[in-house]
């Protein structure tokens, strides 16, 4: 996979927004962009993934750049399950396996 | 619905002892299975990947190896543990990659000693 550039870490307080950055320069024009998040001892957990339109689920939203050289998770209303550390990624084609950065580590205040 | 079971949970291991987790799956057909490994305070390092029976791709060279006897089954050995083969292994599966999500297992933590 190709590199991705995301803060080490963010705080926030509970109830509030969290924008979380991800910048990836490189990205060619047909390679989605994934996000994950991993809690505490446990495996990662797919949060949301895009192409070129913002994404919206039950978890969260996805905010892409019109150059698609970035994007914005966006928890709407944070909770303290969701400290976790954040992983954006934009796989290759193909069954090769994503490859994890070290992501973003939120930590949310009550 | 889809699940993925790994095993065991956690083991301890002396140095210089062989290693076996297990990864199964069920509810799908052909899936791609993956082997990762976080050390700790590190991110996810891809080992293996499969995308059917018999055929694996390594990712990085060590002294690991990963096996695929059935469709929904991958394994992951060693025949002689290093101090530097502990960690947090994952199991995952996917459909499609590049459009799809990818499932983890439970995980498995080893600590060598």
């Amino acid at each position: 996979d190709a590199k991705t550039t995301q803060p080490n870490s963010m705080e926030s307080n509970e109830e509030e927004p969290v924008h979380l950055p991800c910048n990836h320069s490189t990205i060619s024009g047909t390679d989605y962009i994934h996000w994950y998040r991993q809690l505490p001892s446990q495996g990662p957990e797919y949060v949301i993934h895009g192409l070129t339109s913002n994404v919206n689920n039950r978890m969260a939203s996805l905010a892409i750049a019109e150059d698609r050289k970035s994007s914005t998770l966006i928890l709407h209303r944070a909770t303290l399950r969701d400290a976790a550390v954040y992983y954006c990624i934009h796989p290759r084609g193909g069954a090769d396996g994503l490859t994890f950065g070290k992501g973003t580590h939120l930590i949310i205040q009550p | 619905s889809q699940t993925i079971h790994q095993w065991p949970a956690t083991l301890v291991q002396p140095v210089g002892s062989p290693l076996s987790l297990e990864c199964t799956v069920e509810g799908t057909s052909n899936p791609n299975l993956y082997w990762y490994r976080q050390a700790a305070g590190r991110g996810l390092q891809l080992l293996f990947y499969s995308v059917g029976i018999g055929q694996i791709s390594s990712e990085v060279p060590q002294n690991l190896s990963a096996s695929r006897p059935q469709d929904r089954q991958f394994i992951l050995s060693s025949k002689k543990l290093l101090l530097s083969d502990s960690g947090f292994y994952l199991c995952a599966w996917s459909v499609r990659l590049n459009t799809g999500e990818l499932f983890f297992g439970e995980g498995s933590r080893l600590t060598v000693l």
